[in-house]
């Protein structure tokens, strides 16, 4: 059953730093990962997705890469701003099986002090 | 503007009754989805539907039942058999199943007392 890990828990940086977070994944035989910004007591917001056959992608100043034989993702993201301040979720969506839907990691709390 | 719409917001139910939440698309997608979020926990599957007239299971299905009579909703109905209802409750929609990226309304928070 695939698993998806997230480090850290929770993120506390000043304004300006640029950041990376972590999502880890136990089975490598995924369609795509996507990552999404989850703001306090609302949805989901899309905010990358790779594609399996993908290394990485950017958007703005948040690039997401991936290394699915090591099963692995990471969000930089660039001159952080109070604004980032939110969850960021990780999900991989499997492939094969005919089972659809995303699994999710339990997110990292990012804070980002003005 | 398009997007997906969940309603209501809050909801508020006793115990033993059953409850439906509603979820509607102005997407064009054909699949669609239930998670449900618990606070410290990842959020998990409970159904799916990847085209009108068919659903399948997620990893949580048991005490919830959902329909899909028609290709922009799928509500779902939180039965009295689910122990522990509590919880938000969050509708995506990709425009297919697979490899599609997945879209998300603003979600429903169900509190049973």
């Amino acid at each position: 059953k695939q698993e998806v890990t997230q480090i850290p828990a929770a993120l506390s940086v000043p304004e300006g730093e640029n950041l990376v977070l972590n999502c880890s994944f136990t089975d490598s035989a995924i369609y795509n990962l996507q990552w999404f910004r989850q703001d306090p007591g609302k949805g989901l917001t899309s905010l990358l997705l790779i594609q399996s056959s993908q290394r990485e992608q950017t958007s703005g100043r948040l690039n997401a890469s991936l290394d699915k034989s090591s099963g692995r993702s990471t969000l930089y993201i660039a001159a952080s701003q109070p604004g980032d301040s939110a969850t960021y979720l990780c999900a991989v969506r499997l492939s094969g099986g005919g089972a659809d839907g995303l699994t999710f990691g339990k997110g990292t709390h990012l804070i980002i002090q003005p | 503007d398009g997007g997906i719409t969940q309603s209501p917001k809050y909801l508020f139910r006793k115990e033993g009754q059953n409850v439906t939440l509603s979820c509607e698309q102005n997407l064009n997608h054909d699949a669609m989805y239930w998670y449900r979020q618990d606070p410290g926990q990842g959020l998990r599957l409970i159904y799916y539907s990847q085209i009108v007239n068919d659903f399948q299971k997620g990893d949580i299905a048991e005490g919830y039942s959902v329909s899909r009579e028609k290709k922009e909703s799928f509500p779902l109905t939180v039965t009295s058999a689910q122990k522990n209802p509590t919880a938000f409750y969050l509708c995506a929609s990709s425009r297919l199943a697979g490899g599609y990226e997945q879209y998300f309304g603003p979600g429903t928070r169900l509190t049973v007392t």
